[in-house]
């Protein structure tokens, strides 16, 4: 178990609706990434916050926001979505020295 | 652009054999490489490299990384089943605060 939870672990919804993916970080991470994973694109960055505040955006379309509260949980909102859009979805957290960790993804099929 | 890029992009061997995996990359102020190995779900660390020619070792598996040359490999000797996966390679690059992924090698051992 990395510490990084992730939910729902999956999610099906359809064209044009909007959905929220939820992330818990490692205690005592700051960082959350937000990855999106499809079968021909690999790991695909989409943005990086610290401590509540946006670090680093990535390939991520403008349908899709996030945020970080100051609990450190963060919340990925998918909306409009598409077919394209099924993927899954990782979350990942990381220390000032200790490397990323995932939580198990959420698999989001768009019908 | 920063990338990574890995290879073979898939692979397939007999138990026992070893197999040695390639990361290239290019990236601005680069920081670590990372490598991860993902099963069914979320990927899980294998190594964290930040200097030249310093091998990581861990059972079977070992890294080591060449800063001049900008690449990396992830070796595994005596392979099992049970190392079959999707090898992931990762560079972190402070610069942009992004943690890049390559598209992996997937890896499947024959009994």
């Amino acid at each position: 178990d990395s510490g990084v939870t992730q939910t729902p672990k999956h999610l099906i919804t359809a064209t044009g609706q909007r959905v929220t993916l939820r992330c818990s970080p490692r205690s005592g991470d700051l960082s959350v990434y937000w990855y999106q994973q499809s079968l021909d694109q690999g790991l695909q960055f989409l943005i990086q916050y610290y401590n509540g505040e946006e670090r680093a955006k990535g390939n991520i379309l403008e349908r899709f926001s996030a945020q970080q509260f100051p609990d450190l949980h963060s919340e990925l909102n998918l909306s409009s979505l598409e077919l394209g859009d099924s993927a899954l979805y990782f979350c990942a957290s990381s220390g000032e020295y200790s490397p990323l960790h995932f939580g198990n993804g959420t698999r989001l099929t768009v019908t | 652009e920063d990338k990574v890029v890995q290879s073979p992009l898939s692979l397939v061997v007999h138990e026992g054999d070893t197999v040695t995996l390639n990361c290239s990359y290019e990236v601005t102020n680069f920081r670590s490489l990372l490598w991860y190995k993902q099963e069914k779900k979320a990927p899980t660390f294998l190594f964290m490299l930040t200097s030249s020619g310093i091998e990581k070792k861990s059972g079977r598996l070992s890294s080591i990384l060449d800063k001049k040359e900008l690449f990396s490999i992830l070796n595994i000797t005596a392979t099992q089943t049970g190392d079959s996966a999707v090898y992931l390679c990762a560079v972190e690059a402070p610069r942009d605060d992004k943690i890049i992924f390559g598209k992996g090698t997937r890896l499947h051992i024959l009994p």
